[in-house]
């Protein structure tokens, strides 16, 4: 069963517009991933947030991370139509047989109007 | 520096054949992910290696097999393929599993008639 579960499944913008996207998970983590996939192409990690950190930046996306909600969201501001892909959140597990696997969620297609 | 590298790009199979897919990366990566992502289902995760000669099952292991005899080679074995394998197959790379993300192959696309 998937771990992570993103909302919404898809989100329709205008350049300029900020973006945000969440991600929820179920069971304890090191740390979770947000990946970026345009149409037909292999995924590309954007950014990785540890589980005893609570906001990360990179460039125009600001990711945040409450273990106490088991959720996360990624915001990309200023947004462009280059930023237009699907956006996947990945959790990596924290113990048991679990430990290390990375686990997807299904998505959120992201679309930005010129 | 290529990366990850899959190969074949495409493939189309008779139901029953039997193929390998190939994941090569050269980044010296000890973690090694296989996955498949179907319409509506995101990625998951079929074989994992955590190390030459160590690997694991994943979400849907039924129907594949893997080794990892190197650290740069992990490929994916069809045993007998079947129209639900129909799908888009990516092999995964990272240096440890807490500190880094994976780099990601450019995909196989797997038909099976």
């Amino acid at each position: 069963s998937q771990q992570g579960e993103e909302d919404p499944q898809a989100l329709s913008i205008q350049e300029g517009e900020n973006a945000t996207m969440n991600c929820s998970y179920k069971t304890s983590i090191n740390n979770l991933q947000w990946y970026r996939q345009n149409s037909g192409r292999g995924l590309v990690h954007l950014i990785l947030i540890r589980s005893n950190e609570r906001e990360k930046h990179s460039g125009r996306l600001r990711v945040t991370l409450d273990t106490s909600k088991k959720s996360s969201s990624l915001l990309i501001t200023a947004s462009r139509a280059a930023d237009t892909a699907s956006y996947f959140c990945a959790t990596s597990a924290a113990g048991g047989t679990s430990y290390g696997k990375l686990t997807f969620g299904q998505g959120t297609i992201l679309t930005v109007h010129p | 520096n290529a990366g990850v590298t899959q190969t074949p790009k495409f493939q189309v199979l008779k139901t029953g054949q039997s193929m390998t897919l190939q994941c090569a990366q050269d980044m010296n990566h000890e973690y090694m992910s296989w996955y498949r992502q179907d319409p509506g289902m995101g990625l998951r995760l079929i074989h994992y290696s955590v190390g030459a000669g160590i690997t694991d099952q994943g979400e849907v292991p039924n129907g594949y097999n893997v080794s990892r005899s190197t650290t740069e080679d992990f490929p994916l074995r069809l045993l007998s393929a079947a129209p639900s394998q129909t799908s888009v197959y990516f092999c995964a790379s990272s240096p440890d599993r807490i500190h880094y993300g994976y780099t990601f192959g450019s995909g196989t696309r797997l038909t099976v008639v």
